[in-house]
């Protein structure tokens, strides 16, 4: 199985500040087959990100994510008050998919 | 506009059953793969399974720690999809959510889900 590990467990940051959310995978993921989403508490997850750099319908310009192989990142710049949230990384090249534990973005 | 909706949630005693649906509107539902992903109170994702087409002859995978106890089925003549849960043990409970996977292919991630449904397993 491919193990996600998401680094680190919570940001503290202020809004307009940047935030880096690391994803570090057990092995390389082919074809970029990795997404990010948002959640926050008591609703779904939000898909922000596939592909591990391709933004979803509608999400702002502001989230971008990049990396490849083993090492992923969702950047967030300028953080909107709306941002601070929990978000997980996943992959879907390889059953079974799996998810990140979560890195959890709250207000300093 | 796409929607799924879950229900069948509940409490449970634990080693009994309980079977989820995922009922499914606003896209040709017999396209998409469907997942189930459950998330324990103040914890991460976890994926569970899922169904894929009748183009991939329905085929289906678990995680390890349900396999043997969970079965995911679908009816597209219904436009649902079903998480049949036995022998349930008291780690089982979480919010359950049912995601689509637009095309049943490689390189096709969950872009919708629906809002959950609560199991509680519990004596």
């Amino acid at each position: 199985d491919i193990v996600l590990t998401q680094s680190p467990d919570t940001l503290s940051l202020s809004p307009g500040e940047v935030a880096t959310l690391s994803c570090r995978a057990s092995q390389r993921i082919s074809y970029n087959y990795l997404a990010w989403y948002q959640q926050k508490p008591g609703q779904p997850p939000r898909l922000l990100i596939y592909g591990a750099s391709i933004r979803a319908a509608g999400i702002p310009d502001r989230f971008s994510g990049s990396g490849s192989g083993t090492d992923f990142t969702l950047t967030i710049n300028t953080l909107e008050p709306e941002d601070f949230a929990g978000y997980s990384c996943h992959q879907y090249v390889m059953s079974p998919w799996t998810f990140g534990q979560g890195t959890k973005v709250e207000i300093k | 506009e796409v929607q799924l909706v879950e229900s069948g949630g509940g409490l449970v005693q634990p080693g009994g059953s309980l079977k989820l649906s995922c009922a499914a509107s606003g896209f040709t539902f017999s396209d998409s793969a469907v997942h189930w992903v459950r998330q324990a109170s103040g914890k991460g994702l976890e994926w569970v399974g899922h169904v894929r087409t009748a183009f991939n002859f329905f085929a289906t995978a678990y995680a390890a720690s349900v396999k043997g106890r969970f079965t995911v089925s679908r009816d597209d003549s219904a436009n649902t999809a079903y998480l049949q849960m036995n022998r349930l043990k008291a780690e089982d409970t979480a919010v359950y959510y049912c995601g689509r996977q637009k095309l049943d292919g490689s390189g096709y991630h969950i872009d919708y889900w629906g809002r959950g449904t609560l199991v509680t397993v519990s004596s």
